[in-house]
């Protein structure tokens, strides 16, 4: 059975830092790429960043690119998203998805909440 | 950046009925890369269909998906009481965008 499991989502300052993980089980995790969304009641669900099964690509929303940078550990089964100088705008809740493939995002993780407030 | 527009934006129906939704892309989706997800409250986006008419694992066979090129449609062939929820549409062929959600209420 899969099974995505995310954690590190907090109350943040303006400005700060946030980690962002995702453990993963039930299927051959280095062969999957992986992904962030978030959703925000305004904007709905808006892609982030997606990484290759190996790590070695990444590729990032406008919104993310330079603030935020994914990355995985397949010995760990695991998945990351670092982010920094969060804005209230990066306020939601944060999921990650195995996929794309062929078949979309094909599984989710219950998800994580971002609030960044002062 | 590929646009999706989904209508209705609000769906009123009854338990057995039938469900048309609609997903309009603002360019021709390369590949028919195109999802259908179910949102209940509270939970993760659950993936429902793929490829515009493709059934994910485990998904009822009262959910079907159609079109090709800009036009799609989610039909749901016999409400019941669980499908009541939101529905996204996604494409993921020139990067990744959702339509904004259909919600369907009783």
């Amino acid at each position: 059975e899969v099974q995505l499991w995310e954690s590190g989502g907090n109350l943040v300052q303006p400005g700060g830092s946030l980690r962002l993980s995702c453990a993963a089980s039930g299927f051959i995790f280095s062969s999957y790429v992986m992904t962030w969304v978030r959703q925000t009641p305004g904007k709905g669900l808006e892609w982030i960043s997606s990484i290759s099964g190996s790590g070695g690509d990444t590729y990032y929303a406008d919104s993310a690119k330079g603030r935020f940078t994914m990355s995985r550990d397949n010995s760990k089964n695991t998945v990351y998203l670092q982010m920094f100088s969060l804005r209230a705008e990066d306020t939601a809740v944060y999921y990650c998805a195995k996929g794309p493939q062929f078949d979309g995002f094909s599984f989710w993780g219950q998800g994580t909440v971002v609030t960044v407030s002062s | 950046e590929i646009v999706l527009t989904q209508s209705p934006g609000t769906l009123s129906l009854s338990p057995g009925e039938r469900a048309t939704l609609s997903c309009r892309a603002s360019q021709s989706l390369s590949r028919n890369y195109l999802a259908w997800y179910r949102q209940k409250p509270g939970q993760a986006p659950r993936l429902l269909i793929y490829g515009a008419s493709s059934r994910a694992t485990g998904i009822p066979d009262r959910f079907s998906g159609s079109g090709s090129g800009t036009d799609f449609t989610l039909i749901i062939s016999r409400l019941e009481p669980e499908d009541f929820a939101v529905y996204y549409c996604q494409q993921y062929g020139s990067s990744y965008t959702f339509g904004q959600g259909t919600k369907l209420e009783i």
